[in-house]
């Protein structure tokens, strides 16, 4: 079973619309969570950060987070052509480890 | 904003040569990290260094590469003899002090040295 598994689209969205993305992980005991965006060439870029059950916003962005189903989202509302990139999920998966594991990512095309 | 700073941008190498990837970590920052991505595929942890010894490393990171933090600022990876599939991108990234019950700081990501053997 993968650590961090995401859907790899690509997921197409009109522009305006919300972008729904989605991860699961493995080892229970998780405890951190985080989105990163990655343009084509590029490094990851940070986009958001989740610790606890339930949903955090920030701007356009919303993560949710359901420990209990270890299920992990991001909505991207009025999403922008600017948002096409590939979307990676990112877990720390054991509680005295200091690493980060990624899944595969997540391919949006944002439509103008 | 203070960031992670990665050279050469890109390096060619003939396989079976030596190569030393160079960073610069964020400056109060005291855990680092190398990654690789290969071409149109997942992001791959490789090590992580704090205090001054390797913390973990994944099964990618066999022999033939090794870590140093040979002063107070640089953080390079060494590839010993490089193969043809070691061609990829190859991020460093940086995060702040971790303590048992905190959160997990996020790591912060160089520009990537990419990789190419021949």
């Amino acid at each position: 079973q993968k650590e961090v598994e995401q859907n790899s689209g690509p997921l197409s969205v009109p522009e305006g619309a919300i972008a729904s993305l989605n991860c699961t992980y493995s080892d229970r005991v998780s405890q951190s969570f985080f989105w990163y965006r990655q343009y084509s060439g590029k490094s990851p870029e940070l986009i958001m950060s989740i610790y606890s059950n339930g949903d955090k916003e920030d701007g356009r962005f919303t993560a949710q987070l359901n420990k209990a189903s270890q299920y992990v989202s991001l909505l991207i509302r009025d999403s922008q052509p600017s948002d096409s990139a590939t979307y990676l999920c990112a877990v720390k998966p054991r509680y005295n480890n200091n690493d980060m594991r990624f899944g595969a990512g997540t391919r949006l095309t944002v439509k103008p | 904003e203070p960031e992670v700073t990665q050279t050469p941008s890109h390096q060619v190498t003939q396989m079976g040569q030596e190569v030393i990837l160079r960073c610069v970590p964020i400056s109060n920052h005291l855990y680092f990290y190398w990654y690789r991505q290969i071409l149109g595929q997942k992001v791959e942890f490789l090590v992580s260094f704090y205090n001054n010894e390797i913390s973990e490393k994944s099964e990618i990171f066999d022999d033939q590469f090794s870590v140093e933090r040979p002063d107070g600022s640089n953080f390079t990876l060494k590839i010993r003899s490089t193969k043809l599939e070691d061609s990829a991108m190859y991020f460093c990234a940086s995060s702040e002090a971790w303590r048992r019950g905190w959160p997990f700081s996020p790591l912060h990501f160089g520009n990537g040295t990419r990789l190419t053997v021949t």
